[in-house]
């Protein structure tokens, strides 16, 4: 078992630029979260997928889309990056509410 | 609104000490609270989760506690080691939302 993949694992972009942060996870998890990490403040949640067919805003989504594509993938888009996007983005998953979640090993994005 | 918040944000002690790392937390509705190791550069591993209706995990020298009526979670390593210095952060899901709030960590260093 892989876990959780995320890729890419390095990016820089420049300021209006567009990219996709892809996850999958092969645990058969239902339950898949993106979230950003940045000095000082922790990880803060930028969207999640309770189930398969659904997804909610967390704590930041602006300037953020999510595509559940199947169960095993999650995608996050960024349509126009800015500098305050810099971080390192974590995606997670678990089987459901009660359960541990699992963290992929980060993308860390960079954008001038 | 959630708040979860560790103390100290850094910790540094010597080899074979047994120490506490604390997770306070505001909203007494918690459902899991979960225990993470980051090690620099890397993503989150999961240590121990403790649901609601449990009042603590065990595994290995790792030890969880859970007190919703306080609003803390302590873990406790046992007999420290210089490979246990990593950032240790908690999360907490309140009932129903499927969403972690996670603390800013604390850094722990064991020196040799």
């Amino acid at each position: 078992n892989a876990g959780v993949t995320q890729t890419p694992k390095f990016q820089v972009l420049k300021t209006g630029q567009s990219m996709t942060l892809q996850c999958a996870q092969d645990m058969n998890h239902n339950s898949m979260y993106w979230y950003r990490q940045d000095p000082g403040m922790g990880l803060r949640l930028i969207y999640y997928s309770a189930s398969e067919g659904t997804t909610d805003k967390g704590e930041v989504p602006n300037g953020y889309n999510v595509s559940r594509l199947n169960k095993r993938e999650f995608s996050l888009r960024l349509e126009s990056a800015a500098p305050s996007q810099t971080s390192v983005y974590f995606c997670a998953s678990r089987i459901g509410s009660n359960y541990e979640q699992y963290f992929g090993p980060g993308t860390r994005l960079t954008v001038t | 609104k959630q708040e979860v918040t560790q103390i100290p944000a850094a910790l540094s002690v010597p080899e074979g000490e047994n120490l506490v790392l604390n997770c306070s937390f505001t909203d007494s509705a918690i459902y899991n609270l979960q225990w993470f190791r980051q090690d620099p550069g890397k993503g989150l591993t999961s240590l121990l989760l403790i649901q609601s209706s449990q009042r603590e995990q065990t595994s290995g020298r790792l030890n969880a506690s859970l007190d919703k009526s306080s609003g803390r979670s302590t873990l406790y390593i046992a007999a420290s080691q210089p490979g246990d210095s990593a950032t240790y952060l908690c999360a907490a899901e309140r009932s129903g939302t499927y969403k972690y709030i996670f603390g800013t960590g604390t850094r722990l260093k064991v020196l040799a």
